[in-house]
């Protein structure tokens, strides 16, 4: 079966610190990966996006990015953190086929001080 | 993605059924509707999704009226753990999921 992690769970950091978050999918090749931020209060937003290694669809401006080393291994990153960076982070997966059935991780809580 | 419309919240009793209404009256013929739903704390799981016919799975029932421009989630025996954000899409071809603000169900003994 089918299995996502990501790491770490929560995270407190500066502003101005880099960011790294982890994401890895296991049982199936070749997905469909994403990165979606959930900001207290506020409703999921897609930050990026891809459908293969290497090939990355970013959706809003902004000081994150993000990578695809290998094909089931997604990074989200940042340089220097900003303080509106803090957020529940949550990777997830589809199938080509099933683009629109999303498996989600269990999140990331990112809080910048 | 198609614009969709949900009560912001909801109150259930506990064993009852709860019916959770979505309006997507700029549906396109082609065009399913998903539904997840997410538990405080959590990342969204997926639920259901129909073009339209009624579907049921372990978790849920998904009815389509016949015009297609509306639907309604059911949880038949609702369950404390059932309270959570439910969020109706309906995506556009080839985009990717958009999330609302969903329906807050809350389900209490």
């Amino acid at each position: 079966s089918q299995t996502i992690h990501q790491w770490p769970a929560t995270l407190v950091q500066p502003v101005g610190s880099p960011l790294s978050l982890e994401c890895t999918v296991e049982g199936t090749s070749n997905p469909n990966l994403y990165w979606y931020r959930q900001a207290a209060g506020r409703g999921l937003q897609l930050l990026f996006y891809s459908v293969g290694i290497g090939q990355i669809s970013s959706e809003v401006p902004q000081n994150l990015s993000a990578s695809r080393p290998q094909d089931r291994q997604f990074i989200l990153s940042s340089k220097k953190l900003l303080l509106s960076d803090s957020g529940f982070y949550l990777c997830a997966w589809s199938t080509g086929s099933g683009a629109n059935v999303l498996t989600f991780g269990a999140g990331s809580r990112l809080t910048v001080l | 993605d198609a614009k969709t419309t949900q009560p912001p919240s909801m109150d259930c009793a506990e064993g009852r059924a709860a019916n959770l209404p979505c309006n997507h009256s700029t549906i396109s013929g082609n065009e399913y509707v998903y539904w997840y739903r997410q538990i405080h704390s959590q990342g969204p799981q997926y639920i259901i999704h129909g073009l339209k016919n009624n579907e049921t799975n372990e978790m849920a029932s998904l009815i389509i009226t016949e015009d297609r421009k509306s639907s309604t989630l059911i949880l038949p025996h609702a369950t404390l753990r059932d309270t959570a954000v439910y969020y109706c899409i309906v995506p556009s071809g080839y985009s990717t999921l958009t999330f609302g603000k969903g329906t807050m169900l809350l389900v209490s003994p």
